[in-house]
């Protein structure tokens, strides 16, 4: 059972377009993170969202956690080349006792912005 | 600062070696992980270390063996692997509640020959 979807998979746009990553759950979860990856590297932590409705921006990369705390967005608004990689959401599913150490990962979304 | 380290970059190594992947952090981190990576496919969890102690294993056959000598060091021995383990292995560590958010290493790019 995949306990974060996330779409889509695969999103190659043009530098200057807006985009946005999904990241959903029937599960409520006390903290969710996005990462980016770039080829053959460790993914990096771009964000953590930890209260319902929050929103939190990272220059051109706005996030949001749903009210709710079962989803949340990623959206980066004039894309540029750079911003090319694997866009990871991960999160800690709520009341999982000695499992709380563990993050549920998105299947991921790799992004290719074209110049 | 929130790096952690891994060593070696690469490596290459026969079905019948015995080798080991290294992984540091020095921001008093408590918990330690070891993942393996697909190429685009996300992180799967081998195991977490827990105040030094092995708190999960994902079932991961026992041809990979985790050692966590201290609260900065991580290792992962490896002995009589298959072809099919060459991926990316990644470290990552994380302090404390409420978030557990984790900061990854470099990742080591193991091939198995």
């Amino acid at each position: 059972t995949q306990l974060l979807e996330q779409s889509p998979q695969f999103l190659s746009i043009q530098e200057g377009e807006n985009l946005t990553v999904y990241c959903n759950s029937s599960s409520v979860f006390s903290s969710l993170q996005w990462y980016r990856q770039e080829p053959g590297e460790g993914p990096v932590l771009l964000v953590t969202v930890v209260t319902g409705g929050e929103v939190k921006k990272l220059k051109r990369l706005t996030f949001q956690f749903g009210d709710a705390r079962k989803d949340s967005s990623l959206h980066i608004t004039a894309a540029q080349p750079g911003d090319t990689g694997l866009y990871l959401c991960a999160g800690q599913v709520r009341n999982t006792g000695g499992s709380n150490y563990k993050l549920t990962f998105g299947k991921g979304t790799l992004l290719t912005v074209n110049p | 600062d929130t790096e952690v380290t891994q060593t070696p970059k690469h490596l290459v190594m026969g079905m019948t070696n015995k080798k080991s992947l290294k992984c540091e952090q020095h921001m008093g981190h408590r918990a330690m992980y070891w993942y393996k990576q697909k190429a685009k496919k996300p992180p799967e969890l081998m195991f977490v270390y827990s105040y030094e102690k092995l708190s999960i294993n994902e079932s991961v056959p026992s041809r990979f063996s985790p050692e966590c000598p201290n609260s900065s060091l991580l290792n992962l021995h490896l002995h009589a692997l298959q072809p099919e383990d060459s991926a990316l292995y990644l470290c990552a560590s994380s302090l404390k509640p409420p978030t557990y958010e984790q900061y990854f290493g470099p990742g080591t790019r193991l091939t198995v020959t």
